[in-house]
Order: C-alpha cells, then structure tokens, then sequence
C-alpha cells in the first residue's frame, strides 16, 4: 500500500506570499498518476493539477506542480485571498489499483 | 456540463447498511474510459477513496472496505449505487461521488468533477 505523507500539516502565511508544500509516497511512483486537490470548508474538492505538473481547466497559472519518483511539491507563487484552504494529494497505483489521498495541508491566513 | 449528485440517508443506526445514490448528467457511463468513483470524508478529516466503477462494470474497491462495499451502476439511469453494510459511527462522514477517466487523450486517474457531497451520520 502506498502511503502519501504531506507537509506541513498547517501553513500559515499572508496573501502574496509563496506557499510550498510537499507531499511525499511511502515508495516512487508514476507522476501521471499523481494529482492535486484545493478544498475550501462545506465544498467538495477541486482538482488543481493532474499528471504532477498539468493544470486542470481553469486552474490559474500561479498554482504549479512538481515533481517525481517520491517527492512532488505544489507551489503557489502569489497567494490570493481565495487560495487559503486545505490541499491534498492523492495517487492512483498499488496492487491492487486504486486511490490513495494525504492528509491534507491547510494554508490559513497568518 | 457535467455534474453529480448524492443522494441516500442522512441518518443510519449502527449495524444498518447504508445505500447512497450518486445521479450524474453530462457524461454517460457507457462511454469507454469513464468512471464514478466514491470517496468520503469523516468531520475535519481528510479524503478517503472507497471505490469505483467503470463503464465496462469492471470495479474497484479499498481493500480496508472491500468486505463490506457494493459497487453498482444503472447506465440506463445515469446513476451508480454504493452500499456499505454494517454501519459504525466511525462510518460517519460526508459522501461524495466523482467522476473519473481514461481516454487515449488523457489518462491520468483524477476526479476532475465532484457532487456536492451528503453528511451520513451513524447514531442510534
């Protein structure tokens, strides 16, 4: 089973500053497989970046993924007041397939 | 326009099985690479998958649920049924059905499009 362990579990930081934030498989992985997701409080998780680094529609270019093997990051270059909420990961793989999410990082307004 | 809703209990008693309903529109089931996943969310925790099904009824399930998951789809419908048997206040959670693909284009497993959720609680 491949375990994904984010960090931090909390940042605090002010608008337009950098937020970057990790997330770490318990073995190296595909990055096609490897995705983000924003989740604001009482809303369903929105897909940001799919294949590690590709932007899903409508998705600002100031939010940024990187990575392989076991580490990828997320990077957001200039938060907005709109981006503080929580971000997981999440990978599709395993014997057998399926879907595996981190826990979470929450950026909350310092 | 794709969209997806659940739909089901928001109250089950301990030991009852719970049967949740996810309605979608803007994609059809039938389509060759294309899935409907359930994942959930106990209070202030993080995702958790719970299982999918693909448009060819092939399935998949978390190995931690698999005993006690049920994965079906009525294409007919635009609907897909997850049920969970014995029901257990760690059970409680919001609900959400997402939708999933493969196609030759992109292939890359996410869930690009997510239903509103439901909170099911599990109390006596």
């Amino acid at each position: 089973e491949i375990v994904l362990t984010q960090s931090p579990g909390t940042l605090s930081l002010s608008p337009g500053e950098r937020a970057t934030f990790s997330c770490r498989a318990s073995q190296s992985v595909t990055s096609t497989y490897l995705a983000w997701y924003q989740q604001k409080p009482g809303q369903a998780p929105r897909l940001l970046i799919y294949g590690a680094s590709s932007r899903a529609t409508g998705i600002p270019d100031r939010f940024r993924g990187s990575g392989s093997g076991a580490d990828f990051t997320l990077t957001i270059s200039r938060l907005e007041p709109e981006d503080f909420a929580i971000y997981y990961c999440q990978y599709y793989g395993g014997s057998p397939p399926g879907w595996t999410f981190g826990r979470g990082t929450k950026v909350e307004i310092k | 326009q794709i969209t997806l809703k659940e739909s089901g209990p928001t109250l089950v008693k301990p030991t009852q099985t719970l049967t949740l309903t996810c309605t979608f529109s803007g994609f059809s089931l039938s389509t060759s690479g294309v899935g409907v996943g359930w994942i959930r969310q106990p209070p202030g925790k993080a995702l958790e998958w719970l299982a999918l099904i693909y448009w060819n009824n092939d399935k998949r399930h978390s190995p931690s649920l698999k005993s006690r998951l049920t994965i079906t789809k009525d294409t007919s419908k635009n609907q897909v049924v997850l049920t969970l048997t014995n029901m257990d206040p760690v059970d409680t959670a919001t609900y959400y059905c997402a939708h999933s693909y493969c196609f030759t284009t992109r292939c890359n497993r996410d869930f690009d499009y997510w239903g509103q959720g439901t909170l099911v609680t599990v109390s006596s």
